[in-house]
């Protein structure tokens, strides 16, 4: 079983904002990163460390940390957002690494 | 620009072994960890593991002890992933990626069926 949860799924209507979040011990002492993964493609990383973009990332994705919980925004969510959303952080008993379950999110 | 380049579909028997390559540039290679995902047919993403080539270290969970190699061929800028006594379960799209912490590129999937 996985040592971070998400919730299963979230919606939100085009320009509104999502939020998704990952919980797990490791993440008081470990950063997340964020992954977003479209059917048949490969994963994308859209956020990591801090709060940090990669090159191309549009800016309407942030990241945020409290306690336990790490927390991906996409403020005004657009059409092509719809997918399914990873966070990816270390287990925190065996210190490797391990993905939260997935979130899948639709915009409506 | 830089890409992973993994080499493609496999279909095995139960019980037998598979090899996935991954070949990418030479700074790639030798500055980073590479690192291998996989993902069951309509499941989540699975940290494999990883190899460090510069410190020529390797970490994976514990699933995978006995099972489990990664090498790296510095030559060639190839990473390998070898996964043995393969079940039908094993039956996903496995991935490189280039890091640890964060995973920034991705090489395209390699598909392995595992069927008898």
């Amino acid at each position: 079983s996985s040592e971070l949860t998400q919730d299963p799924a979230v919606s939100a209507a085009l320009g509104q904002t999502v939020r998704i979040t990952c919980q797990g011990d490791s993440l008081r002492t470990y950063y997340v990163s964020w992954y977003q993964q479209k059917p048949g493609q490969a994963p994308v990383l859209v956020i990591y460390g801090e709060n940090n973009r990669p090159s191309g990332i549009p800016d309407r994705f942030s990241g945020s940390r409290s306690g336990n919980t790490a927390s991906l925004t996409i403020t005004g969510a657009q059409a092509e957002d719809e997918a399914d959303y990873y966070c990816h952080s270390r287990d925190s008993s065996s210190k490797l690494y391990v993905f939260g379950p997935g979130t899948t999110v639709t915009v409506l | 620009q830089v890409q992973l380049v993994q080499s493609g579909a496999e279909v095995k028997k139960p019980g037998s072994s598979v090899r996935v390559s991954c070949k990418t540039s030479g700074d790639t290679f030798s500055s980073y960890t590479i690192s291998w995902v996989r993902q069951a047919p309509g499941q989540g993403l699975e940290w494999m593991g990883g190899i460090t080539p510069f410190f020529d270290t390797t970490n994976y969970p514990q699933k995978f002890q006995g099972r489990i190699t990664f090498t790296t061929d510095e030559s060639t800028n190839t990473a390998y992933m070898d996964l043995s006594g393969l079940r039908p379960e094993d039956t996903a799209v496995y991935y490189c990626a280039r890091g640890a912490d964060a995973f920034d590129l991705w090489g395209q999937g390699t598909v392995v069926t595992v069927s008898s």
